[in-house]
């Protein structure tokens, strides 16, 4: 079955940009028919999606953070990934990447989530 | 923008008893649009319900959903051990596209 795997820094200085790499294995993102998607979830606080792309490269963000998001996909590598600028102590958090199949509204595979604190 | 409200905020019961949960929204949500999760400590939330009252792959029967409109629920009609746990309601809105979580119910051992 699909698995998600997120990677990257557990640090990330206020200002600085924080870039998250979602692996998936089991299935292929270039095969189309779902979205992939990041979502955070503060800590003991509840769920914030972030946004989504398609294996186009077609993506959609969350108004509230779409100033500072980037999300970008790599088919060659079956990853796709997350990128936030300008962070703050609010950044502070897990972040998700899951799936969502296309014209569905759930996610589901998720991944193990992965920690990212924002401190100097 | 749609807003989900979860109560109560905490459930604590026995295992074997029935849990109910409910998720209100601030605006009617389409069914197809409504799911629940849930999430143990240190785990990622895992679907149970999707389109309201469809169970996802693997999710005992015990747990079920239902509503409309503005109104959701979930049910647990047996808790189990393994039960115990947070759950969130999401929806997707469309205007603009959009998805939003509760802010969870937890659901503890009395």
């Amino acid at each position: 079955q699909v698995q998600l795997q997120e990677s990257g820094p557990g640090l990330v200085k206020p200002s600085q940009t924080l870039s998250l790499t979602c692996t998936v294995s089991g299935g292929s993102i270039s095969s189309g028919g779902y979205y992939w998607s990041w979502i955070r979830q503060h800590p003991g606080k509840g769920l914030e999606w972030i946004g989504y792309i398609y294996y186009s490269g077609s993506t959609y963000y969350n108004p509230s953070l779409k100033s500072r998001v980037t999300i970008s996909v790599d088919t060659s590598k079956n990853q796709f990934s997350l990128k936030l600028s300008s962070v703050t102590a609010a950044d502070t958090a897990v972040y998700y990447c899951a799936r969502d199949p296309y014209g569905d509204y759930w996610f589901d595979p998720w991944g193990q989530g992965t920690l990212v604190t924002v401190s100097s | 923008e749609i807003v989900l409200t979860q109560s109560p905020g905490t459930l604590s019961l026995s295992p074997g008893e029935r849990a109910t949960l409910s998720c209100r929204a601030s605006q009617s949500v389409s069914s197809s649009y409504l799911a629940w999760y849930q999430q143990k400590p240190g785990q990622a939330p895992r679907l149970l319900i999707y389109g309201a009252s469809s169970r996802a792959t693997g999710i005992p029967d015990r747990f079920s959903g239902s509503g409309s409109g503005t109104d959701f629920t979930l049910t647990i009609s047996r808790l189990e051990p393994e039960d115990f746990a947070v759950y969130y309601c999401q929806q997707y809105g469309s205007s603009p596209p959009k998805f939003t979580f509760g802010p969870g119910t937890k659901v503890d051992i009395k």
